[in-house]
């Protein structure tokens, strides 16, 4: 497989705090994904980071790109009832492969 | 904002069954996908399209699947003879130019597909 796995697969936390979600892969990428799914519906992208980016804000996310460790993550801030969803990362591996590669997800859970 | 939209929403078939889902996606895109997810599983590739024809496929995408751009506006996934192990939500994407060009791929609310 050319993607790892997401770690936490799950996570709890109260409203206002901090949400941290990492994602491995295995293989050289294009470009990586963070998509967002609540409960059973459809996939909406968030943010998406190229190769040779470190660091990329959008509102309250942050994404990190460390392709030494071929790892990313996804810090959302001041988390927010509303944030509860499913959060997966995909990839676009490099090397002509048109399409993405997901992996298995985290699920958040902001109480309020 | 202009998506993907995707018809029906909710499909029950019998098993051995022909189904088609339907997409239409965004109007100015010219790369379109086909993924599935399995209840509680990852989201897969199934099959990307481009300019007329099948520019990749998964294993999955076997010869019981078929794609077809029937006119200007709509993109379908047709599986011939439906296995229980069909069932599955379905998502149709697209974009503008291929993900290698670090391209934002759209997806559509998807298909819930149930196999009896």
């Amino acid at each position: 497989s050319q993607q790892g796995e997401e770690d936490p697969q799950a996570l709890s936390i109260q409203e206002g705090e901090n949400a941290t979600m990492n994602c491995s892969y295995k293989t050289s990428i294009n470009n990586l994904q963070w998509y967002r799914q609540n409960s059973g519906r459809g996939l909406v992208h968030l943010i998406l980071i190229r190769s040779n980016e470190r660091e990329k804000h959008s509102g309250r996310l942050r994404v990190t790109l460390d392709t030494s460790k071929k790892s990313s993550s996804l810090l959302i801030t001041a988390s927010r009832a509303a944030d509860t969803a499913s959060y997966f990362c995909a990839i676009v591996v490099s090397g002509g492969y048109n399409k993405l590669i997901f992996g298995a997800g985290t699920r958040l859970a902001v109480h309020p | 904002e202009p998506e993907v939209t995707q018809t029906p929403s909710h499909q029950v078939t019998q098993m051995g069954q022909e189904v088609i889902l339907r997409c239409v996606p965004i109007s100015n895109h010219l790369y379109f996908y086909w993924y599935r997810q399995i209840l509680g599983q990852k989201v897969e590739f199934l099959v990307s399209f481009y300019n007329n024809e099948i520019s990749e496929k998964s294993e999955i995408f076997d010869d019981q699947f078929s794609v077809e751009r029937p006119d200007g506006s709509n993109f379908t996934l047709k599986i011939r003879s439906t296995k229980l192990e069909d069932s599955a939500m379905y998502f149709c994407a697209s974009s503008v130019k291929s993900p290698l060009y670090a391209e934002t791929q759209y997806f559509g609310p998807g298909t819930r597909l149930l196999v009896l």
